[in-house]
């Protein structure tokens, strides 16, 4: 079946810097990417689609500027966390649409001290 | 209101015991309408899809009511196994993004 790529799987990271996660269709060509947010107890938050080639698009309340997103390839979905404060403390999980549905990718726990 | 809505437990039941959960959706225009399954700190995975004739896979059995906007998961003879987070998930027809419903914990005890 379709293979999601996600890492890393963790990362603790300094207030203030940013994080990079990287998320790849491996056996199937990924046109269009989405990214959640999950904290605690609650469910997937979807904060953006991204969009092979073109510019991501964001869910309301979502700041594109603090949240990058590149998808330059067919196969790969970046999201950057910029400056990054203990609030952006969360469970990120991207997922890509396959023939068969919606794969998601195994997710990066990040936390921000 | 949120799009999806869901009991969010938690459950805590018997093995071997059949245990149901319900979800609202508030939009009439969903086309797709499915249950995952997420175990803690993974990522979810599919659990089944929902077809309007309702349908069954194994122990699981699913139903959809596109008049009252409710869809329902029923698990019968509950394993350990079984203890997860269980979503209830929608997209709309032209749309690609799935809109997940806050979860509905489950642990099965022995």
């Amino acid at each position: 079946g379709a293979v999601v790529s996600q890492h890393p799987s963790r990362v603790i990271c300094k207030s203030g810097t940013s994080v990079k996660i990287e998320c790849r269709s491996l056996d199937f060509q990924a046109t269009t990417m989405f990214w959640y947010r999950q904290f605690p107890k609650q469910s997937l938050m979807l904060m953006a689609t991204s969009n092979e080639g073109s510019k991501a698009t964001y869910e309301q309340g979502v700041e594109k500027d603090k949240f990058l997103i590149n998808h330059a390839s067919l196969t790969l979905s970046t999201l950057t966390v910029t400056s990054a404060h203990p609030e952006d403390s969360s469970f990120y999980i991207c997922s890509a649409r396959d023939n068969y549905g919606y794969t998601f990718g195994s997710g990066t726990r990040l936390t921000v001290v | 209101r949120k799009e999806v809505e869901q009991d969010p437990g938690p459950f805590n039941v018997p093995e071997g015991a059949t245990v149901a959960f319900n979800c609202t959706y508030s939009n009439s225009a969903s086309q797709s309408f499915f249950w995952y399954r997420q175990d803690c700190r993974k990522e979810p995975k599919l659990l089944m899809s929902v077809y309007s004739s309702g349908n069954e896979d194994g122990r699981f059995t699913a139903q959809l009511n596109r008049a009252s906007q409710y869809i329902s998961l029923l698990i019968r003879d509950s394993k350990l196994s079984d203890s997860a987070t269980y979503l209830c998930v929608v997209n709309s027809r032209g749309a690609q993004k799935l809109v997940f419903g806050q979860g509905t914990r489950l642990t099965i005890n022995p």
